[in-house]
């Protein structure tokens, strides 16, 4: 299957700053990405879908100005939490999907944040 | 909201076929069911998919009812690294369409 990759796996930042995770797809062109968040022993929540190069469409009850996505190539995203809190301590995780990808959606490892 | 319905939780033997059930009643005619797992602490991977007709791959095999209703994802010969979170999902095979994971069945392999 096609690889998507997330850096950093653990990020550990202090409250009140900005954390960035990275979503890339390394052996297909991501036309479309998808971030989720999951809280420990719960479901993912799908967060936001961004197409390249478009601005994100965020689901309901998502903060676009505190979770700032950028799809700015086929095969980069960025999550961006702004003024991190504790209550924002999760597993972020990304997926993508692309023409080459069989439209098929590939996940990334996951992203654990812990804000302190 | 999800649009499958999946037992919380199952157990299986090392060795012996683990069969996980998936309703999908309200499944429209160009939906896929997909099948995902999630192992702890990991992203979700990618198992099968299928739109009605039964598929098979080196991982499992998948069993869509004729009416497409419901469908199984089966393990052959279910290993202790098989324990994980299986979600069934419906999604449309294009480009857009975002998965909405459900609560899924924890399958838990034993010795």
């Amino acid at each position: 299957g096609a690889v998507v990759s997330q850096h950093p796996s653990r990020v550990i930042c202090k409250s009140g700053t900005s954390v960035k995770i990275e979503c890339r797809s390394l052996d297909f062109q991501a036309t479309t990405m998808f971030w989720y968040r999951q809280f420990p022993k719960k479901s993912l929540m799908l967060m936001a879908t961004s197409n390249e190069g478009s601005k994100a469409t965020y689901e309901q009850g998502v903060e676009k100005d505190k979770f700032l996505i950028n799809h700015a190539s086929l095969t980069l995203s960025t999550l961006t939490v702004t003024s991190a809190h504790p209550e924002d301590s999760s597993f972020y995780i990304c997926s993508a999907t692309g023409y080459h990808s069989g439209n098929t959606i590939y996940f990334g490892e996951g992203s654990w944040l812990t804000v302190v | 909201d999800a649009k499958t319905t999946q037992p919380t939780s199952m157990d299986c033997a090392e060795g012996r076929a683990a069969n996980l059930p998936c309703n999908h009643s309200t499944i429209s005619g160009n939906e896929y069911v997909y099948w995902y797992r999630q192992i702890h602490s990991q992203g979700p991977q990618y198992i099968i998919h299928g739109l009605k007709n039964n598929e098979t791959n080196e991982m499992a095999s998948l069993i869509i009812t004729e009416d497409r209703k419901s469908s199984t994802l089966i393990l052959p010969h279910a290993t202790l690294r098989d324990t994980a979170v299986y979600y069934c999902i419906v999604r449309v095979e294009d480009n857009t369409d975002k998965l909405i994971f459900g609560t899924g069945t924890r399958l838990q392999v034993f010795p």
